[in-house]
């Protein structure tokens, strides 16, 4: 069963920092492109970043960019975003996010969709 | 960086009705387009991709259409299961959602 848990969310001050982790498990890690997605209180939902599976290609949205680093370490099964100078805006639940891949022939393409998600972890961002 | 636009933002509706959800991009998008269901509380699940193929284990009642810039969601008889908000995603360029369609009892 493929399973992706959130962990480190908390209550920071503005400008602080926090490290998120998500754990993979139920399927290879290795092959799969991996993003991290939010959602505010009430709000609807927001990319936040995306990692290749070898981690050769990285994106932010600009929201986020030179302040957030996402990165994996496919050894340990692990997804990580960490979040720097953060800032009431940056409250949310913030969701890992596996992407639907296909592999043949000892390669793997992902497909850009979304097709398994971890249950979210708070970040609250406030004095 | 590509803008997706849903409409309505809230839809009212009762048990039995047909549903339809607008998406549109600000640029085209070919058929590189998903849609999720999320109730409160919980993280979304995947119905369609790839504008129209449904999603294993989903039910036949709801249905994906377009291409470009315009694409539907369709629900047929929604069912009590069904009242939930819905998202549309580009993944054309980057990823990309849109604001949310919340379907609520009438």
């Amino acid at each position: 069963e493929v399973q992706l848990v959130e962990s480190g969310g908390g209550l920071v001050q503005p400008g602080g920092s926090l490290r998120l982790s998500c754990a993979a498990s139920g399927f290879t890690f290795s092959s799969f492109t991996m993003n991290w997605v939010r959602q505010a209180p009430g709000k609807g939902l927001e990319w936040v970043s995306y990692i290749s599976s070898s981690s050769s290609r990285i994106y932010y949205a600009d929201s986020v960019k030179g302040r957030f680093t996402i990165s994996r370490d496919n050894a340990k099964n692990s997804l990580y975003l960490q979040m720097n100078s953060l800032r009431a805006e940056d409250t949310a639940v913030y969701y890992c996010a596996r992407e639907y891949t296909q592999c043949s022939g000892g390669s793997c393409h992902s497909f850009g969709y979304f097709d398994y998600w971890g249950q979210g972890t708070l970040v609250t961002v406030s004095p | 960086d590509i803008q997706m636009t849903q409409s309505p933002s809230t839809l009212s509706a009762s048990v039995g009705d047909r549903v339809t959800i607008t998406c549109r991009a600000s640029q085209s998008i070919s058929s590189w387009l998903a849609w999720y269901q999320q109730k409160p509380g919980k993280a979304p699940k995947l119905l369609i991709y790839k504008a129209s193929s449904l999603e294993s284990g989903v039910p036949s009642r709801f249905s994906g259409s377009g291409s470009g810039t315009e694409f539907t969601l369709t629900i047929n008889s929604l069912q009590p299961d069904d009242f939930a908000t819905y998202y549309c995603q580009q993944y054309n360029t980057f990823r990309t959602f849109g604001q949310g369609t919340k379907v609520e009892i009438k």
